[in-house]
């Protein structure tokens, strides 16, 4: 079974500070897909990045910043210079391949980290 | 291009009564699936679909029926609403294939009363 685990249940910084996100995953599976999502405060899911078990790379958009590391399953994701905008809730999720023929069929879910940032 | 497309935004429902989600796509994908969102539970699965006509479990089934008659739609039938099931339920759909990027519904808020 695959577990998510995002213990931060909420976090707050004053704007312009760095962020970083904690996302912990557990699998079997060798080959399994990462994500991050962000749900702002009007509900809908923005699909933020998508990471693969066999790249490693860490990845760099904007302000935005992913650190994936197998050896410690982990997927950290940080904002730096915050801005209000990035107010919302953070989703981390893994997906594994549920029917030999198929890929991404479930997505297992963290339970989210609220990150409020304050003017 | 409307991408996925849930309907209704917001329904409230009495106990015992029965209802269907609907959901509905336009980007031709294989795979879609119901998630549930209940606060501090994150999103769980409910139920999804690889193609029209094959269905299966995730990890929060009961009470819920699902079938994939088309590509495009995917309901989500309550037979029996109880007020476990209020939660916002979202809908996404995804190519089966890469990228893998999931697309979601704007969600359904149900309140079973």
């Amino acid at each position: 079974a695959q577990k998510v685990t995002q213990a931060q249940t909420e976090i707050s910084v004053v704007e312009k500070e760095d962020v970083t996100l904690d996302c912990v995953y557990e699998t079997r599976d060798t080959t399994y897909y990462l994500f991050w999502y962000k749900q702002p405060p009007s509900g809908e899911l923005v699909f933020l990045i998508r990471r693969n078990s066999f790249d490693e790379q860490n990845e760099i958009s904007g302000r935005y910043s992913w650190n994936f590391q197998k050896s410690t399953s982990s997927f950290n994701f940080t904002i730096t210079a915050s801005q209000v905008v990035d107010s919302a809730v953070y989703f981390c999720a893994l997906s594994v391949r549920a029917r030999s023929n198929f890929g991404n069929e479930k997505l297992t879910f963290g339970t989210g980290t609220r990150l409020t940032i304050i003017p | 291009n409307a991408g996925v497309t849930q309907t209704p935004k917001f329904q409230v429902l009495k106990t015992g009564q029965s209802m269907t989600l609907q959901c509905a796509q336009d980007m031709n994908h294989e795979y879609m699936s119901w998630y549930r969102q209940d606060p501090g539970m994150g999103l769980r699965l409910i139920h999804y679909s690889v193609g029209a006509g094959i269905t299966d479990q995730g990890e929060v089934p009961n009470g819920y029926n699902v079938s994939r008659s088309t590509t495009e739609d995917f309901p989500l039938r309550l037979l029996s609403a109880a007020p476990s099931q209020t939660s916002v339920y979202f809908c996404a759909s995804s190519t089966g294939s890469l990228p893998y990027e999931q697309y979601f519904g704007p969600g359904t808020r149900l309140t079973v009363t």
